[in-house]
């Protein structure tokens, strides 16, 4: 059965930066992009970017382009998403899902920027 | 970038109604492929989204005949038939023929 299994919730300090992983199992990794989104609190969704396991190929929303880097590594299946200089806007839960139809989430990470 | 205007944002429904949810778009999500790119999720309280429908009225696996999806162009409706207790939560639509991706501001389905 597929599934994404996301890292632990992660509390950091403004201006450091946090990579947040996916790992993903139950099917052939580099078959379907990975998608994160971000859910500030009580909020709706942002679409963040995507990447292409196979490729590396990345595609980033605008808004997001200099706050987000996507990366993954085949050997271990596992996508990564490293967010950096953090400020109290970025303090949301994170998700990964699968292919641009969503058909596969992540259980979410909450981020929490504070000092 | 693409809005997408859910209404209602609220919806209280007793056990058994039937109730609908509607999506607009800002643009037609028809893409030059002819898919039309437009998905339906739920989000349960304290859980992850997931997907219901996708490409505007195809049943996701798993997903109880009673959730139905319609429309076209800039115009679409997500149907509950009979609604049961394990439909409550938020019901968000996106789509993803314009980049970015955009996604509305939820239908939040109450038990009334």
């Amino acid at each position: 059965q597929v599934n994404l299994l996301q890292s632990g919730a992660a509390l950091v300090k403004p201006g450091a930066s946090v990579k947040l992983s996916c790992k993903a199992s139950g099917y052939t990794f580099t078959d379907y992009y990975i998608h994160w989104v971000k859910q500030s609190h009580g909020k709706s969704l942002e679409w963040i970017g995507y990447i292409n396991p196979n490729s590396g190929y990345t595609n980033y929303n605008e808004k997001f382009k200099s706050k987000a880097t996507l990366t993954v590594d085949k050997s271990t299946n596992t996508a990564y998403m490293e967010l950096s200089r953090l400020t109290s806007e970025d303090s949301a839960t994170y998700y990964c899902t699968r292919r641009g139809g969503f058909d596969y989430w992540g259980q979410g990470v909450m981020v929490t920027v504070s000092s | 970038d693409v809005v997408l205007t859910q209404t209602p944002p609220t919806l209280s429904a007793t056990i058994g109604q039937s109730v609908s949810i509607s999506c607009r778009s800002s643009q037609s999500l028809l893409h030059s492929n002819g898919n039309t790119y437009l998905h339906w999720l739920l989000q349960r309280p304290g859980q992850s989204p997931q997907l219901l429908i996708y490409l505007v009225s195809r049943l996701e696996s798993g997903v109880p005949n009673r959730f139905s999806g319609s429309g076209s162009g800039t115009d679409f409706t997500l149907k509950i038939s009979g609604v049961e207790a394990e439909d409550l939560g938020v019901y968000y639509c996106v789509q993803g023929t314009h980049a970015p991706y955009t996604f509305g501001a939820g239908t939040k389905l109450e038990l009334k």
